[in-house]
């Protein structure tokens, strides 16, 4: 069975743009999170959606939205890039909890 | 405030040895951890959980300790194997922190021949 599909799988945009990043959760799993990897933060948890509803957030400015749509994609949008928002940023979908977290390939944006 | 650490950044193991990595939390509402492998620009690859109402939960060569009283979880791996070489990263949730997981900073295995 497809496992969770992320892309792009990478990305470069320019300080000041925005970039969408898009989630495809595998089949039948509602719950989608959202997680920023940097060498000096590690995996810091973004916000999760579960059936189009963002159930939590993590701490992180407004400029990071998602959504999530009604066939259980999500997309996570980042406004106003900064350079530090290069990361590598990774979904992971579920059926509930105790079947584990299954964690996308991830995308690597860089912000020039 | 790091609520969940991983104090040894590495850990060298001869193979066929065991691997044991080690996790402390210091949030007590954590119900639930995962371990997870993960290799560069790869997403992590979950390897077995256990929730805080059992003490050791066994799949194949990964066993997984908790120790609530210590807010310590360990990981053992046996034998350990070269291709076991890669990041180890233990995570936490708690049951009203939907989605959520909280990771400690990971410990790099390296498995020699």
């Amino acid at each position: 069975k497809a496992g969770v599909t992320q892309t792009p799988r990478y990305l470069i945009k320019t300080r000041g743009q925005q970039v969408t990043l898009s989630c495809s959760p595998i089949s039948g799993h509602r719950s989608v999170s959202w997680y920023q990897q940097t060498p000096g933060q590690g995996l810091q948890f973004l916000f999760e959606y579960f059936s189009e509803t963002q159930r939590n957030k993590g701490n992180f400015p407004g400029r990071f939205s998602g959504r999530q749509f009604s066939n259980s994609r999500s997309e996570m949008n980042v406004s106003t890039l900064e350079l530090g928002d290069s990361a590598l940023y990774l979904c992971a979908s579920t059926t509930g909890r105790d079947y584990g977290y299954t964690f996308g390939s991830g995308t690597r944006l860089t912000v020039v | 405030d790091q609520q969940v650490k991983q104090n040894s950044p590495s850990l060298s193991v001869q193979e066929g040895r065991i691997s044991i990595l080690n996790c402390d939390y210091t949030n007590s509402m954590f119900d639930y951890f995962l371990w997870y492998k993960k290799y560069p620009a790869e997403g992590p690859t979950f390897l077995i959980s256990i929730s805080s109402i059992k003490d050791k939960n066994e799949d194949g060569r990964f066993t997984v300790f908790l120790n609530k009283s210590a807010k310590h979880l360990s990981l053992h791996i046996v034998p350990s194997q070269p291709g076991d070489s890669a990041v180890y990263f233990c995570a936490a949730m708690s049951g009203t922190s939907y989605g959520k997981l909280t990771f400690g900073q990971g410990t790099i295995l390296t498995v020699h021949p």
